[in-house]
């Protein structure tokens, strides 16, 4: 079956380290997106990507870095740059292409900081 | 730019109950629009869409039409259930050379039996 697939669910850190939350889609997307998701809040976009080896900041990049190597993949490093990194963090994918493009999730990455 | 602003929550409805989630949209172009359904702990799920003026979209007893005149696209279903108990997120996406998909805040619905 195609999807999106986050790994893991659960994630813990201590403070000062970096930690890589991944992100595989075998949905042939061109365009994938890291968004943040706060208890109670929407989605922030940290970094989206249209294309492999190219990739855009959205609204909250600082504290975070991504890679696109591969079409398939669009892993998230959260950085010791971060100051409040505790947060439920979403992938996605689309198309990108014309009118028609939805987003397809992955389950999410719960990340605490201890 | 482009924007959504959707009802604010949370929104406590009994079973049978007729719901409205409004959503409001500010765009550059002609914006596809969706309505995404998360269930507590998951990742967000398409529940219906459109993609040009006057379309209805629908799925599971839900539906929203396209209004361009009111820039518009609000929620309705007829009678709810406890199943229906979620935060609902209202988006559009707009074809250009930085095409992104663009959220509203979300509204959390409660269901009481």
């Amino acid at each position: 079956d195609g999807g999106i697939t986050q790994s893991p669910k659960y994630l813990f850190r201590k403070e000062g380290q970096n930690v890589t939350l991944s992100c595989e889609q075998n949905l042939n997307h061109d365009a994938m997106y890291w968004y943040r998701q706060d208890p109670g809040q929407g989605l922030r976009l940290i970094y989206y990507s249209q294309i492999v080896n190219d990739f855009q900041k959205g609204d909250i990049a600082e504290g975070y870095s991504v890679s696109r190597e591969k079409k398939e993949s669009f892993p998230l490093t959260v950085t010791s740059a971060q100051k409040n990194p505790t947060a439920f963090y979403l992938c996605a994918s689309s198309t990108d292409r014309g009118m028609n493009t939805e987003a397809f999730f992955g389950q999410g990455t719960r990340l605490t900081v201890v | 730019g482009n924007s959504v602003t959707q009802m604010e929550g949370p929104v406590t409805l009994s079973e049978e109950a007729f719901l409205t989630i409004n959503c409001t949209y500010t765009a550059t172009g002609y914006p596809s629009l969706f309505w995404y359904v998360q269930y507590p702990g998951e990742g967000l799920q398409l529940l219906l869409k459109a993609t040009k003026a006057d379309d209805k979209g629908s799925n599971k007893g839900f539906e929203a039409t396209y209004r361009k005149e009111t820039t518009s696209f609000h929620l309705e279903k007829g009678s709810v259930q406890v199943s229906d108990s979620a935060v609902y997120f209202c988006a559009l996406s707009v074809y250009s050379s930085a095409s992104k998909i663009i959220f509203g805040s979300g509204t959390r619905l409660s269901i009481r039996p």
